[in-house]
């Protein structure tokens, strides 16, 4: 399997720009979950999704942040207008339901997000 | 609420020597834990986890913890350290209730081996 797919890896933008991140997760998985990494605050869990639906939000900072997931293998994470305190890691990662909270999370690579 | 504390931000061991990285919980469940490695620039992988059973789990790469519920710790530990074991170490828990498939993530432990 290529494990979970990220894209793009590097993003350079401007304040004020849109910026949308794309995520692909392992073939059959049916969480999907997007978190910021940033050296201040670490690992942050901002949205997970089941089957496609959005189950728990309340890690998502703010307005300008959205997510979607239209299939089971692809998903988005939106952000609108951009500000510099968003430049941080976003990783997505999904996991197989089986044992509950058990079920491992693959991470994808990242996308590492700059905002000048 | 769960949380996690790692105690140490950086640890260095000379290759050969014993790798011992803290992990302390809290939780008002039954917990499941996980310890992560995230080599550099790179997305985190799983070393191992403990659910219910066996109190010593064993990971890959020649990792190891225990889970010793009176002390709310899962110290994650190599006997042997090598020089591809340098990297940022996460450990993580996940409860059973509530939104039960959130991760809270520590702080990280970054890992330096010397030769």
């Amino acid at each position: 399997d290529a494990g979970v797919i990220q894209s793009p890896r590097h993003e350079v933008t401007e304040m004020g720009q849109e910026v949308t991140l794309r995520c692909k997760p392992i073939s059959g998985h049916d969480y999907l979950f997007w978190y910021r990494q940033t050296m201040m605050r670490g690992l942050e869990l901002l949205i997970y999704f089941n089957n496609n639906v959005p189950i728990d939000d309340s890690g998502m900072p703010e307005d300008r942040f959205s997510a979607k997931m239209p299939n089971a293998s692809f998903s988005t994470l939106k952000i609108q207008p951009s500000e510099p305190r968003d430049s941080a890691v976003y990783f997505c990662a999904s996991s197989l339901a089986g044992t509950g909270s058990a079920d491992t999370q693959y991470f994808g690579p990242g996308t590492r997000l700059t905002v000048l | 609420a769960q949380s996690v504390t790692q105690l140490g931000s950086h640890v260095s061991v000379s290759e050969g020597a014993l790798v011992l990285l803290r992990c302390n919980y809290s939780s008002s469940v039954p917990p499941y834990l996980f310890w992560y490695v995230q080599y550099p620039n790179q997305g985190l992988q799983l070393l191992l986890k403990y659910t219910t059973g066996a109190t010593l789990v064993k990971g890959i790469n020649g990792f190891e913890a225990e889970f010793k519920k009176s002390e709310t710790s899962f110290h994650l530990t190599k006997p042997s350290a090598h020089m591809s074991d340098a990297a940022e170490y996460f450990c993580a828990v996940s409860s059973l209730s509530g939104s039960a498939r959130q991760l809270t993530f520590g702080s990280g432990t970054q890992l330096t081996v010397l030769p």
